[in-house]
């Protein structure tokens, strides 16, 4: 079962309009979960960063959450733009990796904006 | 600052070959690591270096195996290609490497290989 799961898979939106992507993860205990960027044929961007004691993160349109108990995150994407097309991917790192880099990926969303 | 670079870019080898990646991180960063992507697995952790050790290791076989140089300079090697060795190799840097760091990993633009 994979320990990072995202929803939706894709979503077409249309331009200006907002929209959520959903991140479920069963890692416990965690360092801190992060949101990436990925155009098309280039390396992901992160876009937050949050620690498990945090509850939102914000990075211009983007604006993160997170409901540790729960064990949900969320982004959220404002007045959309074409350029945000692109797939979204939640990340977390377990707490005692021996190393942060060993992060734990979810499948990613693929988000298409239309204009 | 110049950001991580990755080359080469495209790399076409057939099956029972072997091939070496580079990666070369944002200068100052110490730390890199090595990630496959395709697109039925997503992205997964191949291993992370940090001062020319390696200090992770991801879950994949002995074929693949890395090593960092002293100016933090790091390659990938993967022996005898399979053609499910496919995929985008990703390197990222970042500044230091800790449990609970919340350091910012800096991810190159890949190296797309075909394994015919």
């Amino acid at each position: 079962k994979n320990q990072v799961e995202q929803s939706p898979q894709s979503l077409i939106i249309l331009e200006g309009k907002n929209c959520t992507l959903q991140c479920n993860y069963t890692v416990s205990p965690f360092s801190n979960l992060r949101w990436y960027k990925q155009d098309t044929g280039r390396g992901p961007v992160s876009l937050t960063i949050m620690t498990f004691s945090e509850n939102t993160k914000s990075n211009g349109r983007y604006t993160a959450t997170l409901d540790a108990d729960t064990k949900q995150s969320s982004l959220h994407i404002t007045a959309s733009q074409l350029s945000d097309s692109a797939s979204y991917i939640c990340v977390v790192s377990p707490m005692f990796s021996g190393g942060y880099n060993k992060l734990i990926f979810g499948a990613g969303t693929r988000l298409a904006v239309h204009p | 600052k110049a950001g991580v670079t990755q080359t080469p870019r495209y790399l076409i080898k057939t099956r029972g070959q072997q091939v070496t990646l580079s990666c070369s991180p944002i200068s100052g960063h110490r730390s890199v690591s090595w990630y496959q992507q395709t697109p039925g697995q997503g992205l997964q952790f191949l291993f992370e270096y940090f001062s020319e050790t390696q200090r992770n290791k991801g879950n994949f076989p002995g074929r693949f195996s890395g090593r960092q140089f002293s100016n933090s300079r790091s390659e990938m090697n993967v022996s005898t290609l399979e053609l499910g060795d496919s995929a985008l190799y990703l390197c990222a840097s970042s500044l230091v490497t800790s449990g609970t760091t919340t350091d910012t990993q800096y991810f190159g633009p890949g190296t797309r290989l075909t394994v015919l």
